[in-house]
């Protein structure tokens, strides 16, 4: 049963506007969330991260949104670049194990 | 060399072949981790090891085997594998200290994996 998800598997904004990219979880244990992005023929790489005692995280143009009795969070990119181009995958994580639970990714495009 | 790096990056292999995936990471992390993506699926955990002893086993049939060495080596040995194992597989490190600010995984670039 997939614990975390990622129910837009594509998205395309316009360079210059704000990507928005949800990613839902129903396991009330999980206190870490993260964010990757990966390109093509490369592995994922970390991009920002939100622990569950916040509700906000920034860094650059890159912000998370935890929003925790919904169970969901967002990654918001502000202005688009056509470099993020990628696949942004949301993960997640209990304060037991070692795993991180990713969801299926999101693609998004950036069009000049 | 820094990061997380794997070979090969490509693998074609029959059913009946045995060969290995090799990782190895330069980042002083203690645990490490192998996860298979097959399309249109998340990427999926297989194995944990945590200062060189596994730890956790996703249900991962034994046609997969990994090997940790030591704490900057993992392997993972690949033996009568099947068409639906294709797939990329990732390599992954982290540091495990107890506290939260390091629980962020570093992965190497993959090995994109076909069974013929």
């Amino acid at each position: 049963d997939q614990q975390v998800k990622q129910n837009s598997p594509s998205l395309s904004v316009q360079e210059g506007r704000i990507s928005i990219l949800n990613c839902d979880y129903t396991n009330s244990m999980f206190d870490y969330f993260l964010w990757y992005k990966k390109y093509p023929a490369e592995g994922p790489t970390f991009l920002i991260s939100i622990s569950s005692i916040k509700d906000k995280n920034e860094d650059g143009r890159f912000t998370v949104f935890l929003n925790k009795s919904a169970k969901h969070l967002s990654l918001h990119i502000v202005p688009s670049q056509p470099g993020d181009s990628a696949v942004y995958f949301c993960a997640a994580k209990g304060n037991s194990g070692y795993a991180l639970n990713f969801g299926k990714g999101t693609s998004l495009l950036v069009t000049p | 060399e820094t990061g997380v790096t794997q070979t090969p990056r490509h693998l074609v292999m029959g059913m009946t072949n045995k060969k290995s995936l090799k990782c190895e990471q330069h980042l002083g992390h203690n645990a490490m981790y192998w996860y298979k993506q097959s399309a249109k699926k998340p990427l999926e955990l297989m194995f944990v090891y945590n200062f060189k002893e596994q730890t956790e086993n996703n249900s991962v049939p034994s046609r997969f085997s990994p090997e940790c060495p030591n704490s900057s080596h993992l392997f993972l040995h690949l033996h009568t594998l099947q068409p639906e194992d294709s797939a990329l597989y990732l390599c992954a490190s982290s540091h495990l200290g107890g506290g939260r600010g390091d629980t962020e995984a570093f992965f190497g670039q993959g090995t994109r994996l076909t069974v013929v």
